[in-house]
């Protein structure tokens, strides 16, 4: 089957810098986007990696290793407003897109 | 810049009644995607197109019915609603399924049914 695995939620200090860590099998792979999803909103894009390595954006980094099925999203210089949660989705053979529930990052002051 | 517009926001059903959730978007982009998000889990995928005239099923389409008939809207029916599709709605369209397609959402849709 195919799965998505994240922790299910972290706690980072204002300022500081939190990676949230994701692992996923699925039937091919043809791409890994992560969403930021904030409590009763939509998710809105974040960051998309298809080939091995790190992509920078601003104060937030995503890393894809395709051999391991790993990526991570690193937050840098955290503020309130990133409290959230992060969906690592990775994308099948078929393009099919793969949704898990996330990781609800809790931002302390 | 309107971007994927849903309608309505909010609605209250009781069991067996029909209605009909609205995306709409401006991009001009080709696919269109229904979604549930119920607490705790990831987003279902209910149905999708592919462009204007076509539909597909996704991974929960029953109790669901959809159609596109202009390539700007993408309609979800409900025809008889049960208490199981309390949810929230999600709609979303992408320029692209192959490539860095990343999906632009509506703003979602609540649902609840009694």
């Amino acid at each position: 089957g195919q799965n998505i695995d994240q922790p299910t939620e972290m706690t980072a200090t204002e300022g500081a810098i939190v990676q949230i860590n994701c692992t996923y099998q699925t039937s091919g792979f043809n791409g890994l986007f992560w969403y930021q999803q904030h409590a009763g909103e939509a998710p809105t894009f974040l960051s998309y990696n298809v080939l091995d390595g790190l992509e920078e954006k601003g104060r937030f980094s995503s890393f894809l290793s395709r051999s391991k099925g790993y990526s991570y999203l690193l937050l840098k210089e955290l503020q309130m407003k990133d409290s959230a949660s992060y969906l690592c989705v990775p994308k099948d053979s078929n393009y099919q897109l793969i949704w898990g529930a996330g990781t609800k990052l809790i931002i302390k002051p | 810049n309107a971007g994927v517009t849903q309608t309505p926001k909010f609605r209250v059903l009781k069991t067996g009644q029909s209605m009909t959730l609205l995306c709409a978007q401006d991009m001009n982009h080709e696919y269109m995607y229904w979604y549930r998000q119920d607490p705790g889990m990831g987003l279902r995928l209910i149905h999708y197109s592919v462009g204007e005239g076509t539909t597909a099923k996704g991974e929960v389409p029953d109790g669901y019915n959809v159609s596109r008939l202009k390539k700007q809207n993408f309609l979800l029916g409900l025809e008889s609603a049960a208490p199981s599709q309390t949810s929230v709605y999600f709609c979303a369209s992408s320029y692209s399924h192959a490539e860095s397609g990343e999906l632009f959402f509506g703003e979602g849709s609540r649902l609840t049914v009694l």
